[in-house]
């Protein structure tokens, strides 16, 4: 399985502090994922990077991806209360239309 | 565009029901997922569709569970009979296959089976 694993499981801050989020993975890829789901709501993207890329910016949000490790990691920068959430990766793999196969989540809460 | 609709939100059955879940896709997208999501398992991927066409269901816990989509705007995931241990959210998720890149998810129906 090339399910992604995020670390750590759950991250507790203070507003205004930033979070990191990290993520494995065990195949060769096509590109990662993040998604974000509030409680009681569907998973909402937020952003991609492909294989070629090392790093991409949106917004409050830098993702990093290094695949000789096979890792990746999600900053949210200057957190909010409103950022608390369970954040996922998922992985695409290298050929075809193939499902996103998602990892059990990192549940940040962000204290006002 | 509304979004993935997924129906009914919630449903609470007694083991041995049959119970149906219904979820419309993104128009334009011929991608379709079914995940079913619970605190133990996380997110599993059970099966999903390109072009209408069933493309893996190895997710599909057993024989219990079957899938369907009839056409490009419609798809059901039936559970018969239904069991206790199936209890979780199901969500489904579409996708604009020829680009392989984001899932549109819908709410999820949070499934009580008692």
């Amino acid at each position: 399985s090339q399910q992604g694993e995020e670390d750590p499981q759950a991250l507790s801050i203070q507003e205004g502090e930033n979070a990191t989020m990290n993520c494995s993975y065990k195949t060769s890829i096509n590109n990662l994922q993040w998604y974000r789901q509030n409680s009681g709501r569907g998973l909402v993207h937020l952003i991609l990077i492909r294989s070629n890329e090392r790093e991409k910016h949106s917004g409050r949000l830098r993702v990093t991806l290094d695949t000789s490790k096979k890792s990746s990691s999600l900053l949210i920068t200057a957190s909010r209360a409103a950022d608390t959430a369970s954040y996922f990766c998922a992985t695409v793999r290298l050929s075809g239309n193939t499902p996103l196969v998602f990892g059990k989540g990192t549940r940040l809460s962000v204290i006002a | 565009d509304a979004g993935v609709i997924q129906s009914p939100r919630h449903e609470v059955t007694e083991m041995g029901q049959e119970v149906t879940l219904r979820c419309k896709p993104i128009s334009g997208h011929n991608s379709l997922f079914w995940y079913r999501q619970t605190m133990m398992r996380g997110l599993e991927l059970l099966i999903y569709f390109n072009n209408n066409v069933p493309i893996d269901d190895s997710g599909m816990p057993e024989d219990r569970f079957s899938a369907k989509m009839p056409n490009a705007s419609f798809s059901t995931l039936k559970i018969q009979p239904s069991e206790p241990r199936d209890s979780a959210v199901y969500f489904c998720a579409s996708r604009d296959g020829t680009t392989n890149e984001k899932l549109f998810f819908g709410s999820g129906t949070q499934l009580s089976v008692l």
